[in-house]
């Protein structure tokens, strides 16, 4: 069957250090792998796409790494603030085109 | 702000009411989405509309219902719902129908259904 497995369902870090998600996936063959960020009670915001010819894209503090092999991404921030403390989701894309999210996890960044 | 305003932010209904969500975007996008959040789950995908042509149902019971009057306008009709369908309801929307471009989320509905 296919799934997209987020790591973990909280994370706790403290701040400074470099926050590490994982999403990892089955049965599909992504052409491109998004990440978004969610607050309580507000919709994702989009942070970072990458292709799957592209093995690294950064965006500042952000570094997103994508393993068609592994079949895993990987979801970096480095120097964490408290103000990084959300959720987390990651999205593929199937064989319709359409996005198939992950279902998140949750980062805190203590002070 | 994202661009993709929905109304109303919280709705409680009861299982025999009549109610609907309303989702506008002005970013000229061509496609339009209907999600579904309950806790701990990942967001599941309802509908899709392209060019305002539904695309894409994935197997959403018959009292969800969507309409698209035109590309800036989505809703989700609601009725006769069950508990069960209590949750955060997310409209999107993306320039196209193609996962190569991101897509921009509203702050979302939390529908209760008593």
């Amino acid at each position: 069957s296919q799934k997209i497995e987020q790591n973990s369902e909280a994370l706790n870090i403290q701040e400074g250090k470099t926050a590490t998600l994982t999403c990892n996936y089955t049965n599909y063959s992504p052409a491109y792998l998004q990440w978004y960020r969610q607050d309580p009670g507000r919709g994702p915001v989009f942070l970072l796409l990458i292709r799957e010819n592209e093995k690294e894209k950064r965006k500042e503090r952000l570094k997103v790494t994508f393993d068609t092999t592994l079949k895993q991404s990987l979801f970096h921030i480095t120097a964490s603030q408290p103000a990084d403390s959300a959720t987390y989701l990651c999205a593929l894309d199937t064989n319709n085109n359409d996005m198939r999210f992950g279902a998140g996890t949750r980062l805190t960044v203590k002070p | 702000e994202t661009g993709v305003t929905q109304t109303p932010r919280h709705l409680v209904m009861g299982m025999t009411n009549k109610k609907s969500l309303k989702c506008e975007q002005h970013l000229g996008h061509n496609a339009m989405y209907w999600y579904k959040q309950s806790a701990k789950k990942p967001l599941e995908l309802m509908f899709v509309y392209s060019l305002e042509e539904r695309v894409e149902n994935n197997s959403v019971p018959s009292r969800f219902s969507p309409e698209c009057p035109n590309s800036s306008h989505l809703f989700l009709h609601l009725h006769t719902l069950q508990p069960e369908d209590s949750a955060l309801y997310l409209c999107a929307s993306s320039q196209e129908y193609r996962m190569n471009t991101e897509a921009f989320f509203g702050q979302g509905t939390r529908l209760t259904v008593v």
